[in-house]
């Protein structure tokens, strides 16, 4: 079955870039969503289809997705941003057809 | 607006059964793929399943295949499952998704509060 791999953290002060990875066996031939959770709440989506943004998503969040890797970008990052985050895919090649979650990273604002 | 709300969630005995609903309003509900995604305590996001809008086609994880059922009845506009069999690790809260766009796999826009299951003797 098609793994995802994300760090499990990512720590660093406001107002830096966060770049959070999503590594997977030519994930750059697949679509990445990417969703942030904060404790207690159910997860929303902030970026589709690699780099698209939902109505609402501040345009600090961006995506991009390339050979085996698939980046979430957080520029100028802020307190409220804290959170979990995660990627996922629609797996359309194994045996196994399904969705892939990432096992998420924690993003930590210092 | 879009809202999906889950019902059924509580406290179960190893073995035993559960079934799960997650009703959806402001949409057409028939027009979309709907999916079931679990998070145990502590743990991150765990999808289980993925039905078509018209309940034809269903995609589900291996790790409960043989004990959860999925299926939907969109004259009530509701989304279920049924799980069986229920083992302490199935403890977790159950999230019902719906797809940004009526097309096909297009990320998970809408979620529900997510109801807890907690199977405990």
């Amino acid at each position: 079955s098609y793994v995802l791999t994300q760090p499990p953290s990512v720590s660093l002060a406001p107002g830096q870039t966060a770049r959070i990875t999503c590594g997977g066996y030519s994930i750059g031939s697949k679509t990445v969503h990417w969703y942030q959770q904060k404790p207690g709440q159910a997860p929303v989506l902030v970026v589709y289809d690699d780099s698209d943004r939902p109505s609402g998503i501040p345009e600090r969040f961006s995506g991009s997705n390339s050979g085996n890797t698939a980046t979430l970008t957080i520029s100028s990052v802020e307190a409220g941003d804290e959170a979990d985050y995660y990627c996922q895919v629609w797996d359309g090649t194994s045996d196994q057809r399904g969705v892939v979650f990432g096992g998420g990273t924690k993003l930590t604002v210092l | 607006q879009v809202q999906l709300v889950e019902s059924g969630g509580g406290l179960v005995t190893p073995g035993g059964s559960l079934r799960l609903s997650c009703a959806g309003s402001g949409f057409t509900f028939s027009d979309y793929y709907m999916s079931w995604i679990r998070q145990a305590p502590g743990k991150g996001l765990e999808w289980l399943s993925y039905i078509r809008s018209d309940g034809s086609t269903t995609y589900s994880a291996d790790s409960v295949k043989g004990r959860f059922t999925f299926s939907r009845d969109n004259a009530k506009n509701s989304l279920y499952l049924q799980l069986n069999s229920l083992r302490a690790e199935d403890t977790a809260v159950y999230y019902c998704a719906r797809d940004r766009t009526s097309g096909f796999w297009s990320g998970y826009a809408y979620w529900g509060q997510g109801t807890l299951v907690t199977v405990s003797s």
